[in-house]
């Protein structure tokens, strides 16, 4: 059974360094063909995908925020890390983690899995 | 980037009848390979979003049949040929052809 679980704060100051981390459960980024996304929902709002790492760890960015994101993978302990510098109220959302597979094209079939999301209020 | 726009914003439907959801996209979707990479996602009012069509038309595991998605090139529509009340929430459309990937603004879909 595959479930994705996101952890971190849940309040951060302007300017702070947010660091996310999705526990994963039921597969694994070293398994050929795997990838995990963030997406981003502010309250109210339309989703907003940020990052993408694949199995190879190859790693896709927002170009709107891509200097200030960073995503990593750690396979041993199962788990996919973001992390965004300068924190700015507008940063409020819930943020979700989610798994693609893909598919004999090897192209992937995003997103049939998500967290269940972890809400991060920017405030001082 | 691609623009994904959805219409209508708002969707008032009666019990058992249809409803149909468009998403447009501001250039085409048809990747190198042939097939079109869109998805579309439902979220129910405090959950997550859940994954509904993949690849414009093939519905995902345990989907109920009454949900079809269809379309070609820049347009595309999601479908419910009889809305039930667990149907209301709010309906995305993303695109996956193209880095980078874009959601459509979300449809709402509630009971007269």
């Amino acid at each position: 059974q595959i479930t994705l679980k996101e952890s971190g704060p849940t309040l951060v100051k302007p300017t702070q360094t947010l660091t996310l981390t999705c526990t994963l459960s039921g597969f694994s980024l070293s398994t050929r063909g795997v990838g995990v996304g963030w997406i981003r929902q502010s309250p109210g709002k339309a989703l907003e995908w940020l990052a993408f790492i694949y199995w190879d760890d190859d790693k896709r960015y927002s170009p709107s925020l891509k200097r200030r994101l960073t995503i990593t993978k750690d396979t041993s302990k199962n788990q996919v890390v973001l992390t965004m510098t300068n924190m700015d109220p507008v940063d409020t959302a819930t943020y979700y983690c989610a798994h693609s597979i893909e598919d004999y094209n090897n192209r992937p079939n995003y997103f049939d899995y998500w967290g269940r999301g972890t809400l991060v209020t920017v405030s001082s | 980037d691609v623009v994904m726009t959805q219409s209508p914003l708002s969707l008032p439907v009666t019990l058992g009848q249809p409803a149909s959801i468009s998403c447009r996209s501001s250039q085409s979707l048809v990747y190198s390979d042939g097939n079109i990479y869109v998805n579309w996602f439902q979220q129910r009012p405090g959950q997550s979003p859940r994954r509904l069509i993949y690849k414009v038309s093939n519905r995902d595991s345990g989907v109920p049949e009454r949900f079809s998605g269809s379309g070609s090139g820049t347009d595309f529509t999601l479908k419910i040929s009889r809305v039930e009340a667990e149907d209301v929430g709010v309906y995305y459309c993303m695109q996956g052809t193209h880095w980078p990937l874009t959601f459509g603004g979300g449809t709402k879909v509630e009971i007269k």
